[in-house]
């Protein structure tokens, strides 16, 4: 079955403290990863997929095939990274293509 | 374009009333995807469309959900006979894709279901 893990709803940080969100899926297949971000009262957007392989807003992550992980990553976190993150995969699965997300997580970055 | 658009962001309706939403999707996207999303909870797959076709309907949609694109632009997602537990946001997002190049979402803001 096609599952996308996000096993902490919550996570509160200082400023400056090193930020990691956990993802870990379940998938036959090659999927392609994403990290979706949704600031307050902003609608979601993609903050960035694997493929790219991009740095965006100091985030990074790293898809481990062996691990099924997708890990999303911030040496320093700021406070405007307080948003809601929400894992996500696609692939072709039975000849189509869909979105699964995980159940978000909420980052806290305290002053 | 002012990207994904929504309506009505929020819909308030009795228990067994029918409700019809409807989504603009940004102008060149080819596919269209809904999302119902609960508190606390992720989006959550119910269909999506390639041009005006629709591919895919989650396994877990009842039959009172049913939803249309019919010229390949705009798509309504029509709930029948709504119950409590319909009480959602309803999100839809575009995306264009080519080849095989699975291709971002660009999300609405979403329309409230609440079902008194």
């Amino acid at each position: 079955a096609q599952r996308v893990t996000q096993p902490e709803k919550l996570l509160s940080v200082f400023k400056g403290a090193p930020v990691e969100l956990k993802c870990n899926y379940s998938y036959s297949g090659s999927p392609e990863l994403f990290w979706y971000v949704q600031y307050s009262r902003q609608r979601l957007q993609l903050l960035l997929r694997h493929i790219s392989r991009e740095s965006i807003k100091g985030f990074t992550a790293d898809l481990n095939k062996g691990e099924t992980s997708f890990h999303l990553k911030k040496p320093f976190a700021q406070e405007e990274d307080s948003a809601m993150y929400y894992c996500a995969l696609s692939g072709e699965a039975s000849g189509t293509y869909k979105y699964i997300f995980g159940t978000g997580t909420r980052l806290k970055v305290l002053a | 374009d002012t990207g994904v658009s929504q309506d009505p962001r929020h819909k308030i309706t009795k228990r067994g009333q029918n409700v019809t939403f409807r989504c603009d999707p940004i102008s060149e996207h080819n596919r269209l995807y809904w999302y119902r999303q609960t508190l606390g909870q992720g989006p959550e797959f119910l269909t999506y469309f390639q041009n005006e076709a629709q591919l895919e309907k989650s396994r877990l949609l009842s039959d009172r959900f049913s939803a249309e694109r019919p010229k390949g632009s705009f798509s309504t997602l029509e709930i029948q006979r709504t119950e409590q537990g319909d009480s959602a946001m309803y999100l839809c997002a575009s995306s264009f894709v080519q080849g095989a190049n699975t291709g971002e979402l660009f999300f609405g803001e979403g329309s409230r279901l609440t079902v008194l």
